[in-house]
């Protein structure tokens, strides 16, 4: 089993919609995790860190579930800007070692 | 502006030939990590460095080396012991004494084979 599984998608949304995909990962030890943004044949960008429950941020939503070990991130609102693909990442170990996901896509329409 | 350099952005490797890629940052971290993502994959870590004169093997560190020494550099060789060298390569950097700090992407260089 892969420490950190996502579906990989794509998540087909109209503009103006709302879409939401999960991220489970096996360590339940696990607290911290990001979320990061990776546009076709660019860098990951950091989308928004979670570290307790969960965080929010504009449009975006992000939620932890320690008892079945996943985490959440909603858009709501989509843009046709938001077509990216998105990096579950865990934060492994206190030297700030990370563990990526294979990444979901989404693809917002007009 | 502060932020992470990778240079170059497009690199072209022949067969038994090292190359080296560029990584510079003026962000102060101390920490500097080396990842590999290829097609439909995570990223993969190579290397890490948390402190100026060490660095650590990663997940996938055959075939490849790193220097440290000086904070704000953390170059890449690909050597010619690495059979499949054509990815994306990420440099990264963190405050890690900060156990909650993310890392911060420099704009990566893709290496192929010719």
């Amino acid at each position: 089993r892969k420490e950190v599984e996502q579906d990989p998608g794509p998540f087909n949304v109209p503009e103006g919609a709302t879409v939401a995909f999960n991220c489970t990962y096996s360590n339940s030890a696990s607290q911290s995790f990001f979320w990061y943004r990776q546009d076709c044949r660019k860098e990951p960008k950091l989308l928004m860190s979670v570290y307790s429950s969960g965080n929010e941020d504009g449009r975006f939503t992000a939620q932890l579930n320690r008892a079945s070990q996943y985490i959440s991130l909603l858009i709501r609102d989509s843009k046709l800007s938001d077509s990216a693909t998105y990096l579950c990442v865990e934060l492994k170990g206190s030297w700030g070692k990370l563990q990526f996901g294979a990444g979901t896509q989404v693809v917002v329409t007009p | 502006d502060g932020g992470i350099t990778q240079s170059p952005k497009y690199l072209f490797r022949k067969e038994g030939q090292n190359v080296t890629l560029s990584c510079e940052q003026n962000l102060n971290h101390d920490a500097m990590y080396w990842y590999r993502q290829d097609p439909g994959q995570g990223l993969r870590l190579i290397y890490y460095s948390q402190i100026v004169n060490d660095f650590q093997k990663g997940d996938i560190a055959e075939g490849y080396s790193v220097s440290r020494e000086k904070k704000e550099s953390f170059p890449l060789t690909v050597t010619s012991a690495q059979k499949n060298p054509t990815a994306f390569y990420l440099c990264a950097s963190s405050t890690p004494g900060y156990s909650n700090q993310p890392q911060h992407f420099g704009d990566g260089t893709r290496l192929s084979i010719l």
